[in-house]
């Protein structure tokens, strides 16, 4: 299987920060990326697809890059509404498998 | 408005069968291939398997396959997911979600599975 490897695990955060977020694959998935958030609570919501396209309503402080075997999550100034979790996810090869996510806290 | 309502779940006996059902509603269920996810109460969340809009085809997590079954009933628009043998490692939230060749666009709220005795 294709290993997703997240970056830091948690980070603590403050309002108006610029947060930087990765995720590294353990072999070759192209842009076949998509970048999920999950507030507490709640299912998760698709933010980024193709490793660098916003999903429809996704605000533009959001931005994915990245190809091959690393990626980035970028959220300039960070909301309170933000504070999540934020998982990666590879659909190139089968099984489709996530990494094991970056948790939003507030500093 | 797309809506994925799950059902089915509880507590169960390990080594027993359960079936999960998925309603959905707001779009053309049979023009989109769906999927079950699952994520487990350390939050580790897992790609269980997706099946084709006509219900033709299936594609099952290896490590599930032989244990997991997707279905599908278009007339009902519903979307099924058959346990058997399940272990305490089945246990999580199991999401029914809509799948397209970019990810997954929307997902249900969850249900929940408990392996238990």
């Amino acid at each position: 299987n294709t290993v997703m490897t997240q970056s830091p695990t948690s980070m603590f955060i403050s309002v108006g920060d610029r947060v930087t977020m990765n995720c590294k694959a353990s072999q070759n998935v192209g842009t076949n990326v998509d970048w999920y958030q999950q507030k507490t609570g709640q299912s998760p919501k698709l933010l980024i697809y193709g490793a660098s396209n916003r999903y429809t309503g996704v605000p533009d402080r959001f931005t994915g890059s990245g190809s091959g075997t690393d990626f980035t999550l970028t959220i300039s100034n960070m909301q309170a509404e933000d504070l999540a979790v934020y998982y990666c996810l590879q659909y190139n090869y089968n099984p489709w498998t996530f990494g094991g996510g970056t948790k939003l806290e507030l500093k | 408005e797309v809506q994925l309502v799950e059902s089915g779940g509880g507590l169960v006996q390990p080594g027993a069968s359960l079936k999960l059902s998925c309603v959905a509603s707001g779009f053309t269920f049979s023009d989109y291939w769906m999927s079950w996810v699952r994520q487990t109460p350390g939050k580790t969340m897992e790609w269980i398997g997706d099946i084709k809009y006509d219900g033709s085809y299936t594609n099952y997590a290896p490590s599930l396959k032989n244990r997991f079954t997707i279905s599908r009933d278009n007339a009902k628009s519903t979307l099924y997911l058959q346990m058997s043998n399940v272990r305490s490692e089945d246990t999580a939230t199991y999401y029914c979600t809509r799948t397209m060749g970019i990810g997954f666009d929307y997902w249900g709220q969850g249900v929940m599975v408990t392996v238990s005795s």
